[in-house]
């Protein structure tokens, strides 16, 4: 799996947009662009998952560079309990469930 | 609809022992991996089990094996336990024929003395 680098942390107020940048220059063809958040003692939670379109659930939004080089997961309108660590992650799905996590970014959210 | 749930939450063990952590995946999911992560870390795959047997192995010793029961459910089994293995151990499930979304547990935090 191509490996990915983040800001260790962000801030964001309350009511804004919190948007969390990846890098992943080595991504191939076939992998996609996961991310996951981590509340504070609790289990990761997935959140959204992308190849090349953008892509919008209920959480969020996942916005990926024309070269894939690069996403940005965005959560529009950040409240208290979005305060978590966020990861991204890139795999080929198909396959074995593994997720190879890296520290994240870590993202308070201040009133 | 219960999600992942895992057993213990906190454990304290000392160096040598041996440790079972257990884990009943969400309702429906037939595959159950188990990750560590020490603290400020993020998760490390240790292995998965489908149909019950270990289908993927992350760069984990022999220490730790496993096992999935004919439920689905499974266990993390740890011999001759380390100061280092003092960790959460998280259990998450998935279908095998789907696994784009892994739902995971609250875990189970491991303290070796």
């Amino acid at each position: 799996d191509a490996k990915t680098t983040q800001p260790t942390s962000m801030d964001c107020a309350e009511g804004r947009a919190a948007n969390l940048p990846c890098n992943h220059s080595t991504i191939s063809g076939n992998e996609y662009v996961y991310w996951y958040r981590q509340i504070h003692s609790q289990g990761p939670q997935y959140i959204i998952h992308g190849l090349k379109n953008n892509e919008t659930n209920e959480m969020a939004s996942l916005i990926i560079t024309e070269d894939r080089k690069s996403s940005t997961l965005i959560l529009p309108h950040a409240t208290l309990r979005d305060t978590a660590v966020y990861y991204c992650i890139v795999r080929v799905t198909g396959t074995a469930s593994k997720l190879t996590f890296g520290t994240g970014t870590r993202l308070q959210v201040t009133l | 609809d219960a999600g992942v749930t895992q057993s213990p939450t906190h454990l304290i063990k000392t160096r040598g022992q041996q440790v079972t952590l257990r884990c009943s995946p969400k309702s429906g999911h037939d595959t159950v991996s188990w990750y560590q992560q020490a603290l400020g870390q993020g998760p490390q795959f240790i292995f998965q089990y489908y149909e019950e047997e270990e289908r993927q192995r992350g760069n984990f010793p022999d220490r730790f094996s496993g096992h999935q029961f004919p439920n689905y459910s499974s266990e993390l089994n740890v011999n001759a336990l380390l100061l280092g293995d003092s960790a959460l151990y998280l259990c998450a499930s998935s279908f095998w024929q789907n696994n784009e979304k892994l739902f995971f547990g609250s875990g189970t935090q491991l303290s070796v003395l």
